[in-house]
């Protein structure tokens, strides 16, 4: 069983539309983090959310935290090439005790210019 | 640049051989992780050490074997792998064990079991 669920699974869009990926579970999260992947290199993280209901931007990304803790959506306006890569979230489970970073499977995203 | 560097960053072997994975992070991060991606699956934790002990090992068979001498290095010594251990291997530090940490990765070793 899929601790976090990222749908879609794969995104081909053209240059300078929006979009949204989402991030979900059954568990409730202490904090979510947000990772993109490029080809032949390691996640980079883009940003950590922890508080339920919680935005963030980094220029054209928003991410929200559900108000409940348990999802969270990153959304691209006017999304560019250099956008293309895999979208990880990854998640702490609020639980007592040290628990492991969780990682969902991710989103393939490609821009087309 | 990426502050975790690993090394060698191809790798193919048969499935006798021994070989060793590298990870250094010059972060002064106190925790190390290794994590194998896979095609189709989420990456998958594997071990954590914090303070050069091993706090976690999920289950990984024998035939990975990490070994860190000191918080800046960790190795990943592999034998007797079998065709469905062919992955991404990514190492990973955070500044200290527990939640809320970020973690950064290497460019990882890719694997390839003959």
């Amino acid at each position: 069983t899929q601790l976090l669920e990222q749908s879609p699974q794969f995104l081909s869009i053209q240059e300078g539309e929006n979009l949204t990926v989402y991030c979900n579970s059954s568990s409730v999260f202490s904090s979510l983090q947000w990772y993109r992947q490029e080809p032949g290199e390691g996640p980079v993280l883009l940003v950590t959310v922890v508080t339920g209901g919680e935005v963030k931007k980094l220029k054209r990304l928003t991410f929200q935290f559900g108000d409940a803790r348990k999802d969270s959506s990153l959304h691209i306006t006017a999304a560019q090439p250099g956008d293309t890569g895999l979208y990880l979230c990854a998640g702490f489970v609020a639980v007592s005790g040290n628990t492991p970073l969780v990682f969902g499977k991710g989103t393939r995203l490609s821009v087309i210019a | 640049e990426t502050g975790v560097t690993q090394t060698p960053r191809h790798l193919v072997m048969g499935m006798t051989n021994k070989k060793s994975l590298k990870c250094e992070q010059h972060l002064g991060h106190n925790a190390m992780y290794w994590y194998k991606q896979s095609a189709k699956k989420p990456l998958e934790l594997m071990f954590v050490y914090s303070l050069e002990e091993r706090v976690e090992n999920n289950s990984v068979p024998s035939r990975f074997s990490p070994e860190c001498p000191n918080s800046s290095h960790l190795f990943l010594h592999l034998h007797t792998l079998q065709p469905e251990d062919s992955a991404l291997y990514l190492c990973a530090s955070s500044p200290d064990r527990g939640y809320n940490q970020p973690q950064h990765f290497g460019d990882g070793t890719r694997l390839s079991i003959l």
